[in-house]
């Protein structure tokens, strides 16, 4: 079993719609991080979080440490949000290297 | 400012050579990762350096993967005799991390990768 398991692995939307992605984990950690990875390849990193929420623009990232379990919600989702978003926990005492999980492939059409 | 930079964005090789991958992360940032990312599989830790510390070489797959880093900034990745499972995209990533923030660490920026064939 992964350490890290992403759901769903895909995902299609409509636009507008209200996406959700989860994430949950089964070893100590000391943060979280969702990722967005574009077609072509780059990586950008979306939230950095230990406890609570997050939000930036439309993206809300919440996390349950007690739980192991983090969610990516997008509101009002728009095409240019397709994209693979990924989670990634850094590991208690495992310095700053991340594992990561499966990733989320989300479609947001027209 | 500058981002972090990869270079060759491909590189295209026969199995058995050695190939070398180059990355120049953000100017200031003391920590500098290694990820491999294989077709349809997810991202997967390579190296890790942290300033003069010596670097974690745990999720290197085999002894014909290397890396270093020079005077603190720019990093070579070398994968000797290459293989076909070699094959995927190598991804840098720099971050500012101290050390002194333990236990929260912070934003790791990535680079655009270098896809490599191993043919």
């Amino acid at each position: 079993k992964n350490e890290v398991e992403q759901s769903p692995q895909n995902l299609t939307a409509q636009e507008g719609e209200f996406i959700t992605i989860n994430c949950s984990y089964s070893v100590g950690i000391s943060a979280l991080h969702w990722l967005q990875q574009h077609p072509g390849g780059g990586i950008v990193s979306l939230f950095m979080l230990s406890s609570g929420k997050k939000k930036h623009g439309r993206l809300i990232a919440t996390i349950n440490i007690q739980e192991k379990h983090s969610s990516l919600h997008i509101t009002a989702s728009h095409p240019r949000d397709s994209a693979v978003y990924i989670c990634a926990v850094r590991r208690k005492a495992a310095g700053n290297k991340l594992t990561f999980g499966g990733g989320t492939r989300v479609l947001v059409k027209p | 400012g500058a981002g972090v930079s990869q270079s060759p964005s491909n590189k295209v090789t026969e199995k058995g050579k050695d190939v070398e991958l180059r990355c120049d992360p953000i100017s200031g940032h003391t920590a500098l990762y290694w990820y491999r990312q294989s077709l349809g599989q997810g991202l997967e830790f390579l190296i890790y350096f942290q300033g003069n510390s010596a670097p974690d070489k745990s999720g290197l797959p085999s002894d014909r993967f290397s890396a270093e880093r020079t005077g603190g900034s720019v990093s070579t990745l070398t994968i000797q005799r290459t293989q076909q499972e070699d094959s995927a995209v190598y991804l840098c990533a720099s971050s500012s991390y101290s050390g002194l923030l333990a236990g929260s660490g912070e934003t790791q920026y990535f680079g655009p990768g270098t896809r490599l064939l191993v043919l």
